[in-house]
């Protein structure tokens, strides 16, 4: 089974810039997520998808963040502009729905911000 | 909203010996408790999880168990080897149309 699929990598833009990540879940997944995950810290949930419709996205910087799944399968994370303190490591994760417990991760994006 | 604490932040053992992991939770409607363990520079990976019907679960060398009136649970792994070397992270969540909350995570570290 084809696990989660995400890019870039690596990134390294320079602060007020703008940078946008993709992830392309498990296939037959409803449920997306992206999660932050700061140096030395826990992911924090930043979006969660169900299909193409938003169930939370209490902890999302709106100012600067925005997030979509147009047609319930991959989604793209934007940062725009980026701040010094977005550097982290941008986690996509995605369950087969809410109610399965089970998140399986991607391999992250890793953005500085310089 | 949850709330996860998790001790001690850093772990180091000697190898073949056992290591304990601890997390406390706030919410007590919270009914699910992963443990991922993430390599560096790797994706977390799932390795154990528990449902708050069940108050200890075992997998080989890994078992967690929980405490649903004191609200914590605790990730026990025995007989220690050096490719446990890693951080490890509890969560929590009220499965549902609720988030998963991650402790701070454990760098666990097996010397040979």
């Amino acid at each position: 089974e084809a696990g989660v699929a995400q890019s870039p990598r690596y990134k390294i833009i320079e602060k007020r810039q703008s940078v946008a990540f993709w992830c392309n879940p498990i296939s037959g997944h409803a449920t997306l997520y992206w999660y932050q995950q700061i140096l030395g810290q826990g992911p924090k949930l930043l979006i969660q998808f169900q299909n193409n419709g938003v169930v939370d996205d209490s902890q999302l910087p709106k100012d600067r963040f925005s997030a979509e799944r147009l047609k319930g399968v991959d989604s793209t994370l934007k940062i725009q502009p980026a701040k010094l303190e977005d550097s982290a490591v941008y986690l996509c994760a995605s369950s087969l729905d809410a109610w399965e417990e089970k998140l399986f991760f991607g391999s992250g994006t890793q953005l500085s911000v310089l | 909203g949850e709330n996860v604490e998790q001790h001690p932040s850093t772990l180091s053992v000697q190898e073949g010996d056992s290591a304990v992991i601890k997390c406390t939770y706030s919410d007590s409607a919270s009914n699910y408790f992963p443990w991922y363990k993430q390599e560096l520079g790797k994706r977390p990976q799932l390795i154990i999880d528990i449902r708050s019907n069940v108050g200890e679960k075992k997998d080989q060398r890994i078992a967690v168990t929980l405490n649903k009136t004191a609200k914590h649970f605790s990730l026990h792994i025995t007989e220690t080897q050096p490719e446990d070397s890693a951080v490890y992270f509890c969560a929590a969540r009220i499965t549902g149309f609720q988030k998963l909350v991650f402790g701070t995570g454990t760098r666990l570290l097996v010397s040979p």
